[in-house]
């Protein structure tokens, strides 16, 4: 049973428009995480949080936004769809560190711009 | 460059055959080896996790060894099944951060075949 839940799971769009990915953990974790995965490529950090009210971008640049009002939510934004975003967004949390940091992935969204 | 190299690209084997993937990397410094199985379309799973004095962890007919001095890593599966065709992914960590990096491979695609 999944305890980090991502939706939609699919999501087909015109160009221009402005959609939000959901996020939501239920394992009470501080550390979130977007990544974001083309076909046989390797995940690319996007955006993290620490916490609540803190959010910092990854190592891959990307035009989305995030927010972290709540501890278990953490939605990312894009204002302004264009095709050049399709692609397989994952979301992930953790504790802080060690071995046992519970690291789990979303089953994540399918975006498809057209 | 911190980097993680999986090998092979893509493996097709019959059911019921044993295979071995391999992951080499070069983060440094090092705090841990993680594999993942992801499925076409879903999230990575966690399926063995090791630290610098592990050198070998089971996970039912996974196994994963770790050579921390030459950095290299090999995923064994035991008699495949046709549920674990699927990309497995060799992800490390550094410690080097507070944010606990992770370094993710591009995954080798296994196939398996009735």
């Amino acid at each position: 049973e999944a305890d980090i839940y991502q939706t939609p799971r699919y999501l087909v769009i015109g160009t221009g428009k402005k959609i939000t990915l959901e996020c939501s953990q239920t394992m009470g974790h501080d550390k979130m995480y977007w990544y974001q995965q083309d076909p046989g490529m390797e995940l690319h950090l996007i955006h993290y949080s620490y916490g609540v009210n803190s959010t910092e971008k990854g190592d891959l640049s990307s035009e989305s936004t995030v927010s972290r009002i709540r501890t278990e939510h953490f939605p990312l934004t894009l204002e302004s769809a264009r095709p050049s975003h399709t692609s397989q967004y994952l979301c992930a949390s953790s504790e802080w560190g060690g071995q046992g940091d519970g690291y789990t992935f979303g089953s994540g969204t399918r975006l498809t711009v057209v | 460059k911190n980097q993680v190299e999986q090998s092979p690209q893509s493996l097709i084997i019959l059911e019921g055959k044993n295979c071995t993937l391999q992951c080499n990397y070069t983060v440094s410094p090092f705090s841990n080896l993680r594999w993942y199985k992801q499925d076409t379309g879903r999230g990575p799973v966690s399926l063995t996790i090791m630290t610098f004095s592990e050198n070998t962890k089971s996970n039912g007919r996974y196994t994963a060894t770790l050579d921390a001095d030459t950095k290299q890593s090999s995923l064994h599966i035991t008699a495949s099944q046709l549920s674990d065709s699927a990309s497995y992914i060799c992800v490390v960590s550094d410690r080097g951060s507070t944010l606990g990096r992770l370094y993710f491979g591009r995954g080798t695609q296994l196939t398996v075949w009735p």
